[in-house]
């Protein structure tokens, strides 16, 4: 089982509608929770931090996360083709200092 | 304020040559690690590093190492260059290393191994 499981894509949504990005991980003593954006050729570029239960909101970007089902996910809305990117879900154990990220989703948002 | 720095952006260098890739992290940020990102891969972790001193080491071969200097740079070293070292290697800075730290990466340098 992979540490951290994303599913690779690519998903394509039209301007304007929600995407709905999922991450799975396999330790349950992950404790900091984070969403990437890397556009292609590009360094990932950091949207979101979640390290509770429950929903955070910022701008069009919502992150849930669910520890109990080990489970985050990160919802856009009012996509824009400016989205269109590799999305990593990225997370910490606390004790161990290294980020652990998925392999990255593909989003393309069509005009 | 400046963002994390890496230099160079791109170089080619060839096989079983040795490379030093660099990172200037964000102004009072005090930890940097490094990663590593093959083609289609999330990045893999290569060291932490915290107040000069290593305080975790990913997966990877001894012919990677790494410093941090009292400015809270640091370099990364890789010796006797195979090909799959080619990569953007990435240099992640944050306040301190751990728990509900948020990490900003530089804009990578790519190198290519020949």
């Amino acid at each position: 089982q992979k540490e951290v499981e994303q599913n690779s894509g690519p998903l394509s949504v039209p301007e304007g509608a929600i995407a709905s990005l999922n991450c799975t991980y396999s330790d349950r003593g992950s404790q900091s929770f984070f969403w990437y954006r890397q556009y292609s050729g590009k360094s990932p570029e950091l949207i979101m931090s979640i390290y509770s239960n429950g929903d955070k909101e910022d701008g069009r970007f919502t992150a849930q996360l669910n520890k109990a089902s080990q489970y985050v996910s990160l919802l856009i809305r009012d996509s824009q083709p400016s989205d269109s990117a590799t999305y990593l879900c990225a997370v910490n154990r606390g004790s161990n200092y290294k980020l652990t990220f998925g392999k990255g989703t593909l989003l393309t948002v069509n005009p | 304020d400046a963002g994390v720095t890496q230099s160079p952006t791109h170089l080619i260098k060839t096989r079983g040559q040795h490379v030093t890739l660099r990172c200037s992290p964000i102004s009072g940020h005090k930890s940097v690690s490094w990663y590593q990102q093959v083609l289609g891969q999330g990045p893999q972790f290569i060291f932490q590093y915290y107040e000069k001193e290593e305080r975790g080491r990913g997966n990877f071969p001894d012919r990677f190492s790494a410093r941090q200097f009292p400015n809270y740079s640091s370099e990364l070293n890789v010796n006797a260059l195979l090909l799959g070292d080619s990569a953007l290697y990435l240099c992640a800075s944050s306040l301190f290393p751990g728990e509900g730290t948020e990490a900003f990466f530089g804009q990578g340098t790519r190198l290519t191994v020949v």
